[in-house]
């Protein structure tokens, strides 16, 4: 089946650490995100890739970075920059072109900062 | 950039009674809605969306309207069951210049909906 895939499912960091978050999918979908969400504010964006090669910051990237060498994968890195990276983290794919679809969401990566 | 708010923030319902979910998004040019179920520990799941070309839509037990004039879309669930109790969040996007797929979505804030038995 077709699907994607973030893991791990709960990582732990210490302070000054960078952790990077794996994010792979098999929907054949150009475009993938990187959302985090905390407790009653939803799910803020934090970056985003329409195509290999190229991505954009979202609205909280200050402290993250990622990659997208392959359709397939859009790895995101925790530096120890960002002061406050408890969260959970979800990535999403979708299809693009001339209409808009809807996302499909990986699992989740909980990420405590110890 | 684009806003979404999204109320209410929780929601209690009993089993069988009807549940609404009311967001405004600011951007005008919006033109894709989303509605999004997610449950505890898991990634959000598409349940609905509805673009602006159309009023209303409906799938079984569930349906979405859609205002372009006033700027928000609901999300209506009829005949509510404990499997229901999630949390629900709404998003826009609009399509980019050119016809190519902007895509970005922008959510609302969650709706934390509990069904009692």
């Amino acid at each position: 089946d077709g699907g994607i895939t973030q893991s791990p499912k709960y990582l732990f960091r210490k302070e000054g650490q960078n952790v990077t978050l794996s994010c792979e999918q098999n929907l054949n979908h150009d475009a993938m995100y990187w959302y985090r969400q905390d407790p009653g504010q939803g799910l803020r964006l934090i970056y985003y890739s329409q195509i290999v090669n190229d991505f954009q910051k979202g609205d909280i990237a200050e402290g993250y970075s990622v990659s997208r060498e392959k359709k397939e994968s859009f790895p995101l890195t925790v530096t120890s920059a960002q002061k406050n990276p408890t969260a959970f983290y979800l990535c999403a794919s979708s299809k693009s072109g001339t209409a808009n679809y809807g996302y499909t969401f990986g699992s989740g990566t909980r990420l405590t900062v110890v | 950039g684009e806003n979404v708010e999204q109320h209410p923030s929780t929601l209690s319902v009993q089993e069988g009674d009807s549940a609404v979910i009311k967001c405004t998004y600011s951007d005008s040019a919006s033109n894709y809605f989303p509605w999004y179920k997610q449950e505890l520990g898991k990634g959000p799941q598409l349940i609905i969306d509805i673009r602006s070309n159309v009023g209303e839509k409906k799938d079984q037990r569930i349906a979405v309207t859609l205002n372009k004039t006033a700027k928000h879309f609901s999300l209506h669930i009829t005949e509510t069951q404990p499997e229901d109790s999630a949390v629900y969040f709404c998003a826009a996007s609009m399509q980019g210049a050119g016809g190519t797929s902007y895509g970005k979505l922008t959510f609302g804030q969650g709706t934390i909906l509990t069904v009692h038995p």
